[in-house]
Parts: C-alpha cells; structure tokens; sequence
C-alpha cells in the first residue's frame, strides 16, 4: 500500500500570511504515460464533508479561490494558501488516487495565530 | 445540481449487519466511479471502497474486504454498501462520493454522510 504522510500535524498562521502544508507519498504516484500525478487536496472544516480544493496535484477544484495552489511531483507536494483567510480555518487531507487503497494522508490542522 | 444524500446508518451490535444506501441525483450516474469513505470519530479520513466506472469492478480496503460488499442499481441512481460482520472498530461516519469520472480519479462531490456505530 502506499503510504501518505504529511507536515506539519499543525500550523498557526496570521491572517493574511502564507500556510504551506506538505504531503509525501511512500512511492511514486507519477503516472508517465500521462505525466499526471495521482494526488488530490481536500478541505474538511468541522462537521461537514471534505470539499475538492486541488487535484492532479497542481489543478484548482471548480470555484476554489485562487489563494489555494498545489505543485509537486512523484513523491513530494505542497499545498499553499497564499493569504490566509479566517473561513481557511479546516484540516487539510492530501490523499493518492494512483493505485488502490486510495489512502489519505492523516490531516493537518490550520488555525489562526 | 449534484447531490448524494447518504441514509442507513444507525446503532448495531458487534456482529450486526447495515445497508447503506446514496441516492444520486443532478448527473448522469451510470457514467461515473462511485466511491465510500468514512470517518471515525475525531479521527481522519478513511477509504473504504470504490465502485470502478466499466466492467462493474469493485475495489476494498484491507479493512473491510470480505465483510463489505459496495454495489449500485443504475435505474434507481442509487449506491449501496452492504456492511456485515461489524466491529467496533467500523464506527464512523460514512460519506458516499462521486469520482470526477473514472476509479482512479478524485472525488469531486461528497454527501453529508450518515453516521454507524457498532456498540454492544
């Protein structure tokens, strides 16, 4: 199984500064024939459902602000809010659609400073 | 609009059986992967099995293999997981979600989720 890990497991950040999260995968999720990679970011705030935010790793999810951006390849990837905003306030999820189990990565909680 | 309203969750016995079921409107539902996640209580997101796009094939987690059947009914639009053999450790709430179109694509929409508790 692939194994998703991510850091840190909490971050504080002012309003407006920038929030970088960072997910790793424990194999290669670069698919080459396609030069995709299987990597998806979710947002879940409390008490709802997890929402799409960036997939394909760097794509923006229909409606996602533009302060949200995702890069990375193979086995490393970033998720940045370039200007945290208070409704930012959630746990992010990075989770491989490369081969199954689909596993996700185990959170990280962003909060305000 | 897409919608996936997810019901069938509710208090079981260890050993107990459940049926969910995710009634699917706002798209054409026979076109997409459709997929079952859950979430134990305070904890992180779970995949728990997805029902692949063509040829009917269907995918598990270690976790449930053999105790989980996923199945869908294309006329009625709706998804099903059959939960058998439950344990404690099942506890969570369980979202449905549509794939952006094939298995190994993300999910782009998510129900509410229904909660199952496995509790003596």
């Amino acid at each position: 199984d692939i194994v998703m890990t991510q850091s840190p497991d909490s971050l504080a950040v002012s309003l407006g500064e920038r929030a970088t999260i960072n997910c790793k995968s424990s194999q290669n999720i670069l698919y080459s024939s396609n030069n995709k990679n299987y990597l998806v970011w979710y947002q879940q705030k409390p008490g709802q459902p997890p929402k799409l935010l960036i997939y394909w790793a760097s794509t923006r999810g229909s409606g996602v602000p533009d302060r949200f951006s995702g890069s990375g390849s193979g086995t490393d990837f970033t998720l940045t809010i370039s200007s945290l905003q208070a409704e930012d306030v959630a746990v992010y999820y990075c989770q491989q659609y490369y081969t199954t189990p689909f596993t996700f990565g185990p959170g990280t909680k962003v909060h305000i400073k | 609009e897409v919608q996936l309203l997810e019901s069938g969750g509710g208090l079981v016995q260890p050993g107990g059986s459940l049926r969910l079921s995710c009634a699917a409107s706002g798209f054409t539902f026979n076109r997409y992967a459709m997929t079952w996640v859950r979430q134990a209580p305070g904890k992180g997101l779970e995949w728990v099995s997805t029902f692949g796009d063509t040829g009917g094939s269907t995918y598990y987690a270690d976790s449930v293999k053999g105790r989980f059947t996923i199945s869908r009914d294309n006329s009625k639009n709706t998804l099903y997981l059959q939960m058998n053999s439950l344990r404690v450790e099942d506890t969570a709430v369980y979202y449905c979600a549509k794939a952006t179109l094939g298995t190994n694509t993300p999910a782009d929409c998510w129900g509410q989720g229904t909660l199952v508790t496995v509790s003596s």
